[in-house]
């Protein structure tokens, strides 16, 4: 069975901060992401990476950034944590050879920034 | 753009009947539509997925139908159980392909009440 697995399952942060949160699977997938899921707005894209070393931004790449330096590795970084960043962050991987393109999600990071 | 609606009110039902959930989406014609479950605090796991040629697909307890025509899908569950409760996510492809942005429905809590 594929597994994702992240770093944190609950962080606490102080505004300002740089936060690491870190992606791992162990299927070879050469897709990875970052999502962040809010009550009310469901899982919104962050950003996406294909390929070792590259990446897409997402649809609120704003504040993030990303680092894919190996293929099983994904991290996302907030370079200056908000409160507003307070979310359920999930990673996932996906391999195109699958023919199916079901995403394989991590169990979750919760982060609060106070 | 397009857009994808599931109820947000949360569904209670008795053990023992079948769940119907509810997935509806605009602006997008999809060549494959997707079931994830996700329990509280935990990352999404992948159901089912159904193509655009297949009018209904099948596993276990899981009945899922794909209308094109409606621009809708439902998902069933039969003979519900206390441990069927959770949140179910739909999902549809990229809308181009060699993207990654999958849309994400924000789900719909289903409680089975013993």
């Amino acid at each position: 069975d594929v597994k994702v697995t992240q770093s944190s399952r609950y962080l606490v942060k102080r505004t300002g901060e740089k936060v690491f949160l870190e992606c791992v699977q162990d299927m070879d997938h050469e897709n990875m992401f970052w999502y962040r899921q809010d009550p009310g707005l469901g899982l919104r894209l962050i950003y996406f990476s294909y390929d070792v070393k590259m990446k897409e931004k997402g649809d609120i790449p704003e504040g993030y950034s990303v680092s894919r330096e190996k293929k099983e590795r994904f991290s996302l970084i907030l370079e200056s944590a908000s409160t507003n960043q307070t979310s359920m962050y999930l990673c996932a991987s996906v391999s195109p050879l699958t023919g199916f393109y079901e995403q394989y999600f991590g169990p979750g990071t919760r982060l609060t920034v106070t | 753009s397009q857009k994808i609606e599931q109820n947000s009110e949360a569904l209670n039902i008795q053990e023992g009947k079948t769940a119907t959930l509810t997935c509806n989406y605009t602006n997008y014609s999809p060549a494959y539509l997707q079931w994830y479950r996700q329990d509280p605090g935990r990352g999404p796991v992948f159901l089912l997925l159904i193509r655009e040629n297949e009018k209904e697909k099948r596993k276990e307890r899981l009945k899922v139908t794909f209308d094109t025509t409606l621009k809708q899908s439902l998902f069933h569950i039969t003979a519900s159980q206390p441990a069927d409760s959770a949140t179910y996510l739909c999902a549809l492809p990229p809308l181009t392909s060699g993207t990654y942005k999958y849309i994400f429905g924000t789900g719909t809590r289903l409680k089975v009440l013993a």
